[in-house]
């Protein structure tokens, strides 16, 4: 069936240093959001991309949708500790336009 | 002004009972979601309801069964608990299903700790 990977799973960074998590999808993608969790807390939208391409930006996050669709990124420009959280993204199920599916996330910690 | 709230935020309980986790929405959103998230984070979708009318229903076992009395209500009922189904379960709403495979964005609940013994 159709997988939504995020690499990589975990990621323990310096403060003030960069960080970028991936998500892969076996399939052409209609759409891609992403959405972060704070450790303890529920999952909080941040963005969606639909361009083949697309490049927005959120402050210090930017956020890329692949030309062929199938891959985008979010890249995070010196890391603040109220970035720690887990970072997913999330598209439709090929099969079936009304399921979304998530990927497996990115955890990300900082170091002070 | 909580936009998606559920209670109880935690639920420990034994084996073989049957529990219910209640969720409230008042945006006004049309589309209600169930999702369990296991101990690694996984995030994956139990259920989907449009306008009270189940949209999808992954295959989850028949124990869990949800009910929509109205468009801003979606319960989650589950019988006979195992130890399995400990996890944490969250609701969520978005505006409406989304268009040609466009999702709307989806608004978590709090979430809910369920811990079978």
């Amino acid at each position: 069936g159709q997988q939504v990977m995020q690499i990589p799973q975990y990621q323990h960074v310096q403060e003030g240093e960069d960080f970028t998590t991936y998500c892969n999808s076996s399939t052409t993608l209609s759409n891609i959001q992403w959405y972060k969790q704070r450790p303890g807390g529920h999952p909080v939208f941040l963005i969606q991309l639909v361009k083949s391409g697309e490049v927005k930006k959120q402050k210090r996050l930017t956020f890329q949708f692949g030309e062929a669709k199938k891959n985008s990124s979010l890249h995070i420009t010196a890391t603040q500790t109220t970035d720690v959280g887990t970072y997913f993204c999330a598209g439709p199920e090929y099969s079936s336009a009304s399921k979304i599916i998530f990927g497996s996330g990115t955890r990300l910690s900082i170091r002070p | 002004d909580t936009a998606v709230s559920q209670t109880p935020k935690y639920l420990v309980t034994q084996m073989g009972n049957d529990k219910s986790i209640k969720c409230e929405q008042n945006l006004g959103h049309d589309t209600m979601y169930w999702y369990k998230q296991d101990s690694k984070k996984f995030l994956k979708i139990m259920f989907s309801y449009n306008n009270k009318e189940l949209i999808i229903n992954e295959t989850v076992p028949n124990r869990f069964s949800p009910k929509s009395p109205d468009k801003a209500h979606l319960n989650l009922h589950i019988n006979s608990l195992e130890l399995g189904d400990s996890a944490v379960y969250f609701c969520a709403s978005s505006q409406d299903l989304g268009r040609q495979g466009i999702f709307d964005e989806q608004f978590f609940g709090p979430g809910t700790r369920l811990t079978v013994l």
